[in-house]
This record gives structure tokens, sequence and C-alpha cells, in this order.
């Protein structure tokens, strides 16, 4: 099973700060995926990247969001100007043969 | 519209008891089907998937799922409960093999499992 890694495990942030949420994918993939899961609800699909571009994305992922991989191995989600409602947990995933493995996650509190 | 029903919201069970969480899909054809547990706190770790041939699936710590096309459901069971199970449950599914394409999961909303001493 790949190994996924993302920090920070926890970040706290006032409305309107930038933050970058990262995820470090141990073994070479190409797909790579952005979920979140506000507290007490279901995961939501944000975004996919592949091939160095984005794939897809759900209505969530507004201008607000941008993904990129900088430097060929870290995943980085940024959130531009975070609202209350950005609170949530931010999860990274990969994708296998068919399945997908996802990391730890990231617990972000806006505030 | 396509979707991912998961009926029950939550489920008690008595530690040694049998469980079955059930799961239903609505897709035009089969998506791959997943089912993965959230711990508090933690991380969704992967119990099993189906993607094609037979339709009774093996996962880890002692779980299974049954594919029934004709039901579009994908129940997870297992014969009987630990403590340790306790944690919440998700079942996932994947258009992929529908559209040809890597997609991302949809989820359903999860069934949180309580097990009694």
């Amino acid at each position: 099973e790949p190994e996924v890694t993302q920090t920070p495990s926890h970040q706290v942030t006032q409305m309107g700060q930038e933050v970058i949420l990262r995820c470090v994918p141990i073994s070479n993939h190409l797909y790579f995926y952005w979920y979140r899961q506000i507290l007490g609800q279901k995961v939501e699909f944000l975004v996919s990247f592949y091939n160095n571009e984005i794939s897809e994305k759900s209505e969530i992922f507004d201008d607000q969001f941008s993904v990129e991989r900088p430097d060929g191995s870290n995943f980085t989600l940024k959130i531009r100007s975070t609202k209350l409602e950005d609170s949530a947990m931010y999860f990274c995933a990969v994708r296998g043969a068919v399945e997908q493995y996802f990391g730890p996650g990231t617990r972000l509190t806006v505030t | 519209a396509q979707s991912v029903t998961q009926p029950d919201i939550h489920i008690t069970v008595s530690e040694g008891a049998s469980l079955e969480l059930r799961c239903n899909y609505s897709y035009g054809a089969t998506p791959y089907l997943f089912w993965y547990v959230q711990s508090p706190g933690q991380g969704l770790q992967l119990l099993l998937k189906y993607f094609s041939g037979d339709t009774l699936v093996q996962g880890i710590k002692g779980f299974e799922a049954e594919f029934k096309r004709s039901q579009s459901s994908f129940n997870l069971r297992k014969p009987s409960v630990h403590w340790s199970d306790a944690a919440e449950y998700f079942c996932a599914v994947d258009p992929t093999s529908i559209s040809g394409s890597a997609r991302q999961l949809t989820f359903g909303s999860g069934t949180q499992l309580t097990v009694l001493p």
C-alpha cells in the first residue's frame, strides 16, 4: 500500500489568510486527488491532478483554490483567502491500479 | 442521478456479533466499488475493493463484501465484530470502469459503528 504523508496535521488560520496544505506521496504516482470532509459530513471530491495539470474539479473548487506539484514530489493545495466554511479535514489521495490511497489528512480550522 | 447511499447512519452491535453495513449505488453500469474505514481523527483506510470477477471479496481485518448487480448493492460484512472495529465506514464508488478515464471517488454519507462490550 502506497504511503502518503500530509503536512501540517493541523493548521489554524484567520479568515482571509492564505494556507498551503502539502501532500507527499512516497512512491511514484500519476493521479493525485484532494478531498475534504467537513466535520460530521461525508468526504467530498475537490480536484484531481494528472500529468501536471488539473484533470477534473468539483464546484467546490472555485477560484480561491489552486493545486500544483512544484518540485515533482510535493503536491500542494492552496486556499488564497480562507473563509470560515473552509474549516474541514483535507485529504490527499493517490491512485493505485484501481483504488485510491489516502493520507492522514490536515485539519484546517479557520477562525 | 448518480449516487451512493448508505441507509444506516448509525449501527450498534455487541462484540462478537455479526455485522452487515449496507451500500447501494445508482449508476448506469457497475462502477468500481470500495469500502473505507475511518477511526476518529484518522484518515481513510481501504478495507476492500471490487472491480470485476468474484462477487464476494475479502478485505483486511476480517471484512468481506458481496457485490449484487441485481440489487446495485455492495454490502460489507463481518462474522464477529471486535471492539476495535468501532469506527465510521464509508462506501465509495469510482465510475472509471464506465467512463474509461480515471475518475474521482464518490462517497456515501457513512455509517457510524458502535460496538458494545
